[in-house]
């Protein structure tokens, strides 16, 4: 079965702490893409990163970073030095078939407190 | 390109009622995707579309929920006698491949 379990429902960091959104999935394929998007209050989901299965080196793009790590099934998501608009929250998703859907997770509530 | 846009932002109907939403994908894109989105929840995948073709429908959607997309263009999904369970945020995305997706603002029905 297909799946992504993000066991996190909710943090809460106060700002300029680094904060680490777990992600976790299932997959029978050998290829497949993961990705994280952003949802802030105003509700649009925001393409992050694509990650795909034979690329496990890890990304770094400004204060967000990525570990990609194939023999544990996760794909971590790293904010350093956080601010309040980093509140939202944020989904992992799969997709084992790039022609495929995409399933996200349950996603992770972030509260990055002044 | 102005992103992916969908009408109406709100909808508020009573049980019984039929309902359409309209998508418009990025004019390029030949992939349409409809979520559904629960609070607290992440997108479920309902169904998607490569140009006028739907290629997959998800065994959430029952046989009241009914999705187009004539010439490959916009999309609408209606919803024939809605239920309160329907109310939710219904999400349109659009993308040239799957990798990457674009979602619009998303429709909010609530149903009474």
């Amino acid at each position: 079965a297909q799946k992504v379990t993000q066991a996190q429902t909710e943090i809460s960091v106060v700002e300029k702490e680094d904060v680490t959104l777990d992600c976790v999935y299932e997959t029978r394929d050998t290829t497949y893409y993961l990705f994280w998007y952003k949802q802030p209050p105003s509700g649009e989901l925001v393409f992050l990163i694509r990650r795909n299965s034979f690329d496990e080196q890890n990304e770094i793009s400004g204060r967000y970073s990525w570990n990609f790590q194939k023999s544990t099934s996760s794909f971590n998501f790293t904010i350093t030095a956080s601010q309040v608009v980093d509140s939202a929250v944020y989904f992992c998703a799969l997709t084992w078939n790039r022609d495929d859907k995409i399933i996200f997770g349950k996603g992770t509530r972030l509260h990055i407190l002044p | 390109d102005t992103g992916v846009s969908q009408n109406p932002r709100h909808k508020i109907t009573k049980r019984g009622q039929n309902v359409t939403f309209r998508c418009d994908p990025i004019s390029e894109h030949n992939r349409l995707y409809w979520y559904r989105q629960t609070l607290g929840q992440g997108p479920e995948f309902l169904t998607y579309f490569q140009n006028e073709a739907q290629l997959e429908k998800s065994r959430l959607l029952s046989d009241r929920f009914s999705a187009e997309r004539p010439k490959g263009s916009f999309s609408t999904l209606e919803i024939q006698r809605t239920e309160q369970g329907d109310s939710a945020m219904y999400l349109c995305a659009s993308g040239l491949a799957m990798a990457t997706l674009h979602f619009g603002n998303g429709t909010r029905l609530t149903v009474t």
